[in-house]
């Protein structure tokens, strides 16, 4: 079945980048996103990428994917402690009738103050 | 809007035990869906509901049951929780089309299983 790969922790200084990645699997995909988890809360979807794209921007926000490579990336730029947060990879494909999201294991960013 | 809301928060079963846990949405989508957080495995799809009327199972639907019992609201029943069952479940819901369909998450239930 499809696969979505991220390393489970990063931590970096706050005013520094911080670039977390993911692979994945499906050659099918449609979309894929990032989605945000702070403490106590469900996720909140922060930016996505269709899949004839090769970067967005949104403020500090810059998506970069690589569909050969199926390799995704999501750059913060001037990271905030309040960036702190669980970050997930997901990737929208198809399973049948139905556009099946698949979610990474989320990687833990900690902002060094 | 309230967005997607669960209850309970919390939940503590002894093993052998049976509950429901609730979801209900506001925003009038089509697709509602039901994932448990374990930690290092990221999400995992218990059950979907595409549409008001049908239910498909996900990637690790024993032990599971589901309902929709409208457009608004999905549950999810435990029968006979079990240890392995102790996780964070979430509910959420998107329309389905060729959008980007964002998926809208509830706020979560930490069940633990004694």
């Amino acid at each position: 079945g499809e696969d979505v790969e991220q390393s489970l922790f990063l931590s970096v200084r706050e005013g520094d980048s911080s670039v977390i990645n993911c692979t994945y699997t499906d050659s099918s995909s449609t979309y894929l996103y990032w989605y945000k988890q702070e403490p106590g809360a469900g996720l909140q979807l922060l930016t996505y990428i269709f899949s004839n794209m090769d970067m967005k921007q949104d403020q500090r926000l810059t998506v970069l994917l690589n569909k050969k490579d199926k390799h995704l990336s999501l750059r913060i730029a001037d990271t905030q402690t309040g960036d702190s947060a669980i970050y997930f990879c997901a990737e929208r494909g198809r399973s049948g009738g139905y556009q099946k999201v698949t979610f990474g294991t989320g990687t833990k960013l900690q902002v060094i103050p | 809007n309230a967005g997607v809301t669960q209850t309970p928060k919390f939940q503590v079963l002894k093993t052998g035990q049976s509950m429901t846990l609730q979801c209900a949405q506001d925003m009038n989508h089509n697709s509602m869906y039901w994932y448990r957080q374990d930690p290092g495995m990221g999400l995992r799809l218990i059950y979907y509901s595409a549409s008001e009327g049908t239910t498909d199972k996900g990637e690790v639907p024993n032990g599971y049951n589901v309902s929709r019992l409208n457009k608004r609201e999905f549950s999810l029943r435990l029968e006979s929780a079990a240890p392995s069952q102790t996780s964070v479940y979430f509910c959420a819901s998107s329309t389905q089309g060729v959008t980007y369909n964002e998926q809208f998450f509830g706020p979560g239930t930490r069940l633990t299983v004694l």
